[in-house]
């Protein structure tokens, strides 16, 4: 079975910028999560998709927005570019159902560099 | 405020020796753990995880203990190889709204060194 596939690997933005970022969960993974590793904050937790819906959000401001498509496959973007936005943005996927905790696996990553 | 903490930045042992990765909680409503290993660059990797009805759980040469009354888990390799030199991340999740979540807390690594 394939694993988490995320689209592009590495990015070149300048500040003020827009980017898009792809996630395509495992194969029958309904719950697509986001989250951003800098060196200074660790890995956070940015947002959960189910079913289309924004289950969950972490502490990040509205720049960042997220979406899920009927296929599971999901898209963040990031608005306005800051360098502080310089991070490895990581996407998970899970079979999730709303009674138990499943494992989330990891996709490679996306790495961006706001210049 | 820091939920998951991982005390020891990085850990030596000797390959095949036993390598013990310790994480605490402050946060008494998580009840689902893991621990992830991860390569610079790369996307963590699932290694194993423990629910809080349980207090142990193995697979292979992993093993997770989990103390609820300490807010503890640690994380047993044996025996430890060359190849789990790496960063490991424990983390933690909680239900809210009387349902599960996949938001996950990560801790902020330790980083294994397995001396050959």
């Amino acid at each position: 079975k394939a694993g988490v596939t995320q689209t592009p690997r590495y990015l070149i933005k300048t500040r003020g910028q827009q980017v898009t970022l792809s996630c395509s969960p495992i194969s029958g993974h309904r719950s697509v999560s986001w989250y951003q590793q800098t060196p200074g904050q660790g890995l956070q937790f940015l947002f959960e998709y189910f079913s289309e819906t924004q289950r969950n959000k972490g502490n990040f401001p509205g720049r960042f927005s997220g979406r899920q498509f009927s296929n599971s496959r999901s898209e963040m973007n990031v608005s306005t570019l800051e360098l502080g936005d310089s991070a490895l943005y990581l996407c998970a996927s899970s079979r999730h159902t709303l009674d138990s905790q499943e494992t989330q696996y990891f996709g490679p990553g996306t790495r961006l560099l706001v210049l | 405020d820091q939920q998951v903490k991982q005390n020891s930045p990085s850990l030596s042992v000797q390959e095949g020796r036993i390598s013990i990765l310790n994480c605490d909680y402050t946060n008494s409503m998580f009840d689902y753990f893991l621990w992830y290993k991860k390569y610079p660059a790369e996307g963590p990797t699932f290694l194993i995880s423990i629910s809080s009805i349980k207090d142990k759980n193995e697979d292979g040469r992993f093993t997770v203990f989990l103390n609820k009354s300490a807010k503890h888990l640690s994380l047993h390799i044996v025996p430890s190889q060359p190849g789990d030199s790496a960063v490991y991340f424990c983390a933690a999740s909680e239900r809210e709204y009387g349902g599960a979540t996949n938001k996950l807390i990560f801790g902020t690594g330790t980083l294994l060194a397995v001396q050959p």
